[in-house]
């Protein structure tokens, strides 16, 4: 299974456009990538999904160059209520999720 | 629709013991998953169910066992508790053959062991 690598914490400020990019340099033909956020307490919740180029939901945004290796979630004037932490996740379709460390952001007034 | 539900929300036992954690899925969803989350630390996967077996199992030794039932809801269990048992279990659903990576993922039980 493909490894994720991504930054442990990143800072921003509100109204600011958040970018966190994650390496996946062995991801396979047949893996999709997904991100997942996570707030403290509570169960990690489905951000985005995307295989290549450019996937945008009402949400975030998924940047896929054309090798694949990584990924840019990008998350839109973000406020307060974005601090949470950021999971990337390669693998296929409806099997198991390997969560890695994540990306904790932190959203400052 | 009310989500995935778990119970109990909190539990606290000791060494030794065994606990049996409840998991309702999402509406309509087929296929339960189990994870398990240490403090500071990213979910990992214990097992998943479909059609009441267990399709995939992630590195958990067999003190971790699961049962899913005709209505798609879900059990883990837990023997001879260790201290190191202690974290957040989450337990996800989804479709299985739906082409997407979503599993939708319930509250959590938080299991303390003494």
């Amino acid at each position: 299974l493909a490894k994720t690598t991504q930054p442990i914490s990143m800072d921003s400020y509100e109204g600011q456009e958040v970018n966190i990019t994650c390496s996946h340099n062995n991801i396979a033909t047949n893996d999709y990538i997904t991100w997942y956020q996570q707030f403290p307490s509570q169960g990690p919740r489905f951000i985005i999904q995307g295989y290549k180029t450019k996937v945008t939901n009402e949400v975030a945004s998924l940047f896929i160059p054309a090798d694949r290796k990584s990924s840019t979630l990008s998350l839109p004037r973000v406020s307060l209520s974005d601090t949470a932490v950021y999971y990337c996740l390669v693998g296929n379709q409806g099997g198991k999720l390997i969560f890695g460390q994540g990306t904790e952001l932190s959203v400052k007034p | 629709d009310a989500g995935v539900t778990q119970s109990p929300t909190h539990l606290i036992k000791t060494r030794g013991q065994q606990v049996t954690l409840r998991c309702s899925p999402k509406s309509g969803h087929d296929t339960v998953s189990w994870y398990q989350q240490a403090l500071g630390q990213g979910p990992q996967f214990i097992f998943q169910y479909y059609e009441e077996e267990e399709r995939q199992r992630g590195n958990f030794p067999d003190r971790f066992s699961g049962h899913q039932y005709p209505n798609y809801s879900s059990e883990l269990n837990v023997n001879a508790l260790l201290l190191g048992d202690s974290a957040l279990y989450l337990c996800a659903s989804s479709f299985l053959d739906r082409g997407t990576n979503e599993q939708f993922f319930g509250p959590g039980t938080r299991l303390t062991v003494l």
